[in-house]
């Protein structure tokens, strides 16, 4: 699966936009993109995931540029409740489903 | 409801006995996973099971058992704990029919051995 890169930590004020980016510049054609976060002291909490096309939840946006190569989610109005580390996962599925490679993640704090 | 419920919360032990964290989903998922994530916050994938039978092992020491009486419940024991098992184990589920439906995972079980 390829490898992601994200800032090691970011700020939002409470109730402004908090934008993540996160950059897989050698993604495959096959693997989708994945955001998952973690409160602390409770499990990974998916957030959202897509291929190509730009997707939106009730939790979040998720943007990839047109050569896929990078992403941004987006949590429209950030809450103290957001604060958690956020990671950016890419995986093909297959044999590798499942298999979720979580690097160090984006540590975003909320403030008020 | 709870859907990923692991028990115990928090697993204190000495180096040496033998534990077991079991694991339970009642999201109808057939595909359920342990994942351990160590003092430095990496999460890694140890296992998955699909209706009962292990489709990843990422080379996880054999003192480490996964037994699945049902695709509702997967089970880690542990024989022969050491200090360096000590971590947070969590259980996850999905539906791999289909594919890339997301993972639920569990709240964790911190083990700590000492």
């Amino acid at each position: 699966d390829a490898k992601t890169t994200q800032p090691p930590s970011m700020d939002c004020a409470e109730g402004r936009a908090a934008n993540l980016p996160c950059n897989h510049s050698t993604i495959s054609g096959n693997e989708y993109v994945y955001w998952y976060r973690q409160i602390h002291s409770q499990g990974p909490q998916y957030i959202i995931h897509g291929l190509k096309n730009n997707e939106t939840n009730e939790m979040a946006s998720l943007i990839i540029t047109e050569d896929r190569k990078s992403s941004t989610l987006i949590l429209p109005h950030a809450t103290l409740r957001d604060t958690a580390v956020y990671y950016c996962i890419v995986n093909a599925g297959g044999t590798s489903y499942g298999k979720l490679t979580f690097g160090q993640g984006t540590i975003l704090t909320v403030h008020p | 409801d709870t859907a990923v419920s692991q028990t115990p919360k928090y697993l204190v032990t000495q180096m040496g006995n033998d534990k077991s964290i079991k694991c339970e989903q009642n999201l109808g998922h057939d595909t359920m996973y342990w994942y351990k994530q160590d003092s430095k916050k990496f999460l890694k994938i140890m296992f998955s099971y699909n209706n009962k039978e292990l489709i990843i092992n990422e080379t996880v020491p054999n003192r480490f058992s996964p037994k699945s009486p049902d695709k509702a419940h997967l089970n880690l024991h542990i024989n022969s704990l050491e200090l360096g098992d000590s971590a947070v184990y969590f259980c996850a589920s999905s539906q791999i029919t289909g594919g890339n439906s997301p993972l639920h995972f569990g709240n964790g079980t911190r083990l700590t051995v000492t």
